[in-house]
């Protein structure tokens, strides 16, 4: 499985846009880059992914590199109740299987 | 997305006994469903992995004979946690997967605390 590296923690003011940047240098040609996020004490929510074009939503956008080593998830107009764990996952390219990193502590303040 | 609904929320049980925890979509054909075990501030693990009518396929490390998973039904798939220990207290999330989607979607979560 390739492996994601994130930073531990980032702030962001409310209103903002948050960029959260992943990577993801061992990725393999047909394998997904997925994000989720965890709020305290709930299960993981669905937010994004894509293979290599630029993918949006009505949560997020999510930008990929052209060489595929990086991405940034984008929430652009970050509100106090995106704060959460933001995981960002590649996938196996032969199974549903995630494996979930440390992922990135997201703090919007007012 | 799918709904996923997990049942209890939270339990509460005395060491040695059994607990059965309940993962459901309600409405979503889950041809995969997954359990996760999540202890204080770490990330989610994967213990196992189940199909519709076939046997749970095990991460290395999780014991099958103590975490049992029946996945009956394209619906609902059950963990039991046998003879549990405090050890065993944590939060379980279950997700699953259909046959034509590439996303997992995930249970609430049951908080499991064990005396």
């Amino acid at each position: 499985d390739a492996k994601t590296t994130q930073p531990p923690s980032m702030d962001c003011a409310e209103g903002r846009a948050a960029n959260l940047p992943c990577n993801h240098s061992t990725i393999s040609g047909n394998e997904y880059v997925y994000w989720y996020r965890q709020i305290h004490s709930q299960g993981p929510q669905y937010i994004i992914h894509g293979l290599k074009n630029n993918e949006t939503n009505e949560m997020a956008s999510l930008i990929i590199t052209e060489d595929r080593k990086s991405s940034t998830l984008i929430l652009p107009h970050a509100t106090l109740r995106d704060t959460a764990v933001y995981y960002c996952i590649v996938r196996v390219a032969d199974g549903n299987k995630l494996v979930f990193g440390a992922g990135t502590i997201l703090r919007v303040k007012s | 997305g799918a709904v996923v609904s997990q049942h209890p929320s939270w339990v509460i049980c005395k060491s040695g006994t059994s607990v059965k925890i309940e993962c459901r979509s309600l409405d979503f054909q889950a041809t995969t469903m997954f359990w996760y075990r999540q202890f204080p501030k770490q990330s989610l693990m994967l213990m196992a992995t189940s199909n519709e009518g076939s046997k749970a396929t095990y991460e290395q490390g999780v014991e099958k004979d103590k975490f049992l998973i029946n996945h009956a039904s394209l619906t609902l798939s059950t963990l039991t946690v046998t003879s549990a220990h405090p050890e065993d207290s944590s939060f379980y999330i279950c997700s699953l997967a259909g046959a034509f989607t590439d996303t997992q979607y995930f249970g609430p979560g049951t908080r499991l605390t064990v005396l």
